[in-house]
């Protein structure tokens, strides 16, 4: 089955920097890698995520590519705030239904202001 | 709008009491899920229900127990805790959990210690 492996498992950057966190994943069969946002004392939000149609999808200061030949796959946060403070977590799928989806271990990101 | 509601937010159980965590969803969601988060484990998924009156197992299933008699409600039960079920519960939901409709809607949880 699929194994998701996610790294670092904390990151503390300064205001105003980027962040950028890795994911590998095992079955190359996988084809939808969403990432979650999880503020302090909150379930998990989607924020963003790509199919493997796709190498590349921005939305605002959040981004996400796709590497489907490594695979593996990364969050880009560029011009961090406080509020960007959170535990975020990758996860992949090869299949339709997120009843298969699987999660990596998750990355405490800390912005420093 | 309500999303996903939990309760309840936290509990004490003492090893091998029973206790049932409710969830209920208020966007006519088809699909609906148990996870467990443990420190350096990710989200790791227990039970899960493609629709009313189904349920399915998932990744840890075992001491666990789920019922979904109506379509906005899904019930988690512990029949007799361990210590190593302590850990947080989070449910969520989705449309239908197929294709686009695979995003998550979660709640925010129920923090259960077992001594």
């Amino acid at each position: 089955g699929e194994n998701v492996e996610q790294h670092p498992s904390t990151l503390s950057v300064q205001e105003g920097d980027s962040a950028v966190i890795k994911c590998t994943y095992s079955d190359s069969a996988s084809n939808y890698f969403p990432w979650y946002k999880q503020e302090l004392g909150k379930g998990p939000q989607l924020i963003i995520d790509i199919r493997s149609n796709v190498g590349e999808k921005k939305d605002q200061r959040i981004a996400v590519t796709l590497n489907k030949t490594a695979k593996h796959f990364s969050l880009h946060i560029t011009e961090t705030q406080p509020e960007d403070s959170a535990v975020y977590f990758c996860a992949a799928t090869a299949f339709q239904g997120a009843q298969k989806l699987v999660f990596g271990q998750g990355t405490r990101l800390t912005i420093n202001p | 709008n309500a999303g996903v509601t939990q309760t309840p937010k936290f509990r004490v159980l003492k090893t091998g009491q029973s206790m049932t965590l409710l969830c209920a969803q208020d966007m006519n969601h088809e699909y609906m899920y148990w996870y467990r988060q443990d420190p350096g484990m990710g989200l790791r998924l227990i039970h899960y229900s493609v629709g009313e009156g189904t349920t399915a197992k998932g990744e840890v299933p075992d001491g666990y127990n789920v019922s979904r008699l109506k379509k906005q409600n899904f019930l988690l039960g512990l029949e007799s805790a361990a210590p190593s079920q302590t850990s947080v519960y989070f449910c969520a939901s989705s449309y239908d959990g197929q294709g686009a409709n695979e995003k998550l809607f979660f709640g925010s949880g129920t923090q259960l210690s077992v001594l």
